[in-house]
């Protein structure tokens, strides 16, 4: 399976600021997906990050809060805009390699003050 | 609309007893099926999945799961279980390659000495 790391490990951050967080494969993948972890809970979503095309996001998250890039088959990014202590989460990303299976990265803990 | 629920938020059992953890799903059609486990401070590892064929499949570090599909379901199961087994186990489901998945609510398992 692919390698994949992320970028900040964890950050404590201001409200009203922004954090954006890397992620790096080891190999090409077309398809790359962001999600959100928030306290206690399972995994939810963001978007989906193909190299080429803009993002596609899931109900309820935008492009305005949420920016994601996506410059080659290797690496994405997704900063977190305007921050509040609501945005407190663990963010995941993944990627799809050999039938249906995504991989998870180690996650980016943010605290946000 | 597709979605996955876990019963159970905790299961406790003593080291060397069967575990077993539940998820069942709901989705048209026929679903990919996944677990995944999360241990403290880190991410997602992929621990099986069930995409076709034979309805047991093994997984990683003795874990198997049984797609059932009358009922449903895609029980989690090891025959003896370690203390180091003690994590968060997620069950998730896509419809296809290249969609997103989705997570049940996750149960945290406890395995004591």
């Amino acid at each position: 399976s692919a390698v994949i790391s992320q970028k900040p490990s964890r950050d404590i951050c201001q409200r009203g600021t922004s954090l954006t967080i890397q992620c790096q494969v080891d190999s090409q993948v077309t398809m790359m997906f962001w999600y959100r972890q928030q306290p206690g809970q399972s995994l939810t979503l963001i978007a989906t990050a193909n190299q080429g095309s803009e993002a596609t996001y899931e109900s309820g998250f935008v492009i305005d809060k949420f920016p994601i890039s996506r410059p080659n088959l290797t690496f994405s990014t997704l900063t977190v805009s305007n921050m509040s202590p609501e945005d407190s989460s663990i963010y995941l990303c993944s990627v799809e390699q050999g039938s249906e299976t995504q991989y998870f990265g180690p996650g980016t803990r943010l605290l946000v003050l | 609309a597709q979605s996955v629920a876990q019963p159970e938020d905790q299961v406790n059992v003593a080291e060397g007893n069967p575990l077993t953890v539940k998820c069942t799903y709901s989705v048209s059609g026929n679903p990919y099926l996944f677990w995944y486990v999360q241990y403290p401070n880190r991410g997602l590892q992929f621990l099986l999945k069930y995409i076709t064929g034979d309805n047991l499949v093994k997984g990683s570090y003795g874990f198997e799961a049984e797609f059932n599909k009358s009922q449903t379901s895609f029980h989690l199961k090891k025959p003896s279980a370690l203390v180091s087994d003690s994590a968060l186990y997620f069950c998730a489901l896509i419809k296809a390659a290249g969609n997103k998945l989705t997570f049940g609510g996750g149960t945290r398992v406890l395995v004591k000495p």
